[in-house]
């Protein structure tokens, strides 16, 4: 089955910078990359996804980067606010096969004023 | 419209109940999955339903656990004779997963605490 490693576990920065976390997964059939925000005592919700036909994806200041050939994809965040202060799951799965996804472990990103 | 919904927000329970929760998905939304997330931890899938049916059950963790959906739509996980172990907060989430659209949709979930 699929694995997804997820680094770091824990991001800390300072506003205005940027952050990178990336994952890495294991089953080359994978063809989807979601990347989900989860605030303190709220619910996971999608900010960015990427499908393996393309590179990378940006909206606004969040951008994904997929390399196929190495498994691996990056959420990128610039110019960090303490409002993205939140964990960031990654996610794999294979679109059209058994629709379930594969998960990363988290990164807790604090963004400091 | 109506996000995904799921009741009881709260749920306190003493060692060795039963408890049922319950998990209103998009309508029209296909998929229906049931996820675990423990204090400060990752999303652990316990099971899938496409339509009524859950091809994968493979990530509930006992026999206690089981999970049912009726009209394609509702879901309900029921935990038998909870363990102090069970507690954490059970995710609801749906798709459409007609392979274009495989975003999934989360609901608030239900923190379970079994005393």
């Amino acid at each position: 089955g699929e694995n997804v490693e997820q680094h770091p576990s824990t991001l800390s920065v300072q506003e205005g910078d940027s952050a990178v976390i990336k994952c890495t997964y294991s089953d080359s059939a994978s063809n989807y990359f979601p990347w989900y925000k989860q605030e303190l005592g709220k619910r996971p919700q999608l900010i960015i996804d990427i499908r393996s036909n393309v590179g990378e994806k940006k909206d606004q200041r969040i951008a994904v980067t997929l390399n196929k050939t190495a498994k691996h994809f990056s959420l990128h965040i610039t110019e960090t606010q303490p409002e993205d202060s939140a964990v960031y799951f990654c996610a794999a799965l294979l679109s059209g096969g058994s629709y379930i996804p594969t998960f990363g472990r988290g990164t807790s990103l604090i963004v400091h004023p | 419209g109506a996000g995904v919904s799921q009741s009881p927000s709260n749920k306190v329970t003493e060692k060795g109940k039963d408890v049922e929760l319950r998990c209103d998905p998009i309508s029209g939304h296909t998929a229906l999955y049931w996820y675990r997330q423990s204090l400060g931890q990752g999303l652990e899938f316990l099971i899938y339903f496409q339509g009524n049916s859950a091809p994968d059950k493979s990530g509930l963790p006992s026999d206690r656990f089981s999970a049912e959906r009726t009209g394609g739509s509702v879901s309900t996980l029921t935990i038998q004779r909870t363990q102090q172990e069970d507690s954490a907060v059970y995710l609801c989430a749906s798709s459409l997963a007609q392979g274009a659209g495989d975003t999934q949709y989360f609901g608030p979930g239900t923190r379970l605490t079994v005393l």
